[in-house]
């Protein structure tokens, strides 16, 4: 069975204060690892697809990076707008529209 | 944009009763689903449709029926609701089924079950 770990739950830093989030996995095969970012009281928005390891994908202060069993989300000089819960999931092969979801690190960035 | 619509956004319900969550699309995409989000859990897909006329269940379909009214609704339907329901439901698209695809959600609707 699939199975996506995220850590930490929950992550408070300082505006400027770069940190990493962590999604292991287990997957049978990757087909793709998803990053996405959910507001409050809203759907998650789509971040980034990752497909082989070594694989680096960036955008504004977040990168993405990926290895045979975990992805990390790096978020370098956060600003509170960066504030939001990321959710990690992954696909494996043959499942087609079978996306397994972590539980998501809620991140707050505080002045 | 509108994107994915869905509607109601909130929604109270008796153990019993029955509703239609309704989801419409304006991307044209072909792919759409139906996941519902609890605390402590990841989103779990309950039913999705690959293509307009087709519909397959998902990790936790039990409860639930789905219809693919045309290429852009895609609805759900709680025969009898149970408080074990009660959730956020989102729906999302994406423009083709199982192509290492990036779904599009919408806002979700917040059901409790009483």
């Amino acid at each position: 069975e699939d199975q996506v770990t995220q850590s930490p739950e929950a992550l408070r830093l300082q505006e400027g204060e770069s940190s990493s989030l962590n999604c292991s996995y287990t997957v049978s095969g990757l087909r793709g690892l998803f990053w996405y970012r959910q507001d409050p009281g809203k759907g998650p928005e789509f971040l980034f697809t990752l497909y082989s390891a070594g694989e680096e994908k960036e955008k504004e202060r977040l990168k993405a990076t990926l290895t045979k069993k975990e992805s990390f989300l790096h978020i370098t000089a956060p600003k509170p707008e960066d504030s939001a819960t990321y959710l990690c999931a992954v696909q494996a092969p043959g499942t087609a529209s079978k996306l397994t979801f972590g539980t998501g690190t809620r991140l707050q960035v505080t002045l | 944009n509108a994107g994915v619509t869905q509607t109601p956004k909130f929604q109270v319900l008796k153990t019993g009763q029955s509703m239609t969550l309704q989801c419409a699309q304006d991307m044209n995409h072909n792919s759409m689903y139906w996941y519902r989000q609890d605390p402590g859990m990841g989103l779990r897909l309950i039913y999705y449709s690959a293509s307009e006329g087709t519909t397959d269940k998902g990790e936790v379909p039990n409860g639930y029926n789905v219809s693919r009214l045309n290429k852009r609704e895609f609805s759900l339907r709680l025969e009898s609701a149970a408080p074990s329901q009660t959730s956020v439901y989102f729906c999302a698209s994406s423009p083709r089924e199982g192509q290492n695809e990036k779904l599009f959600f919408g806002s979700g609707t917040q059901l409790s079950v009483l």
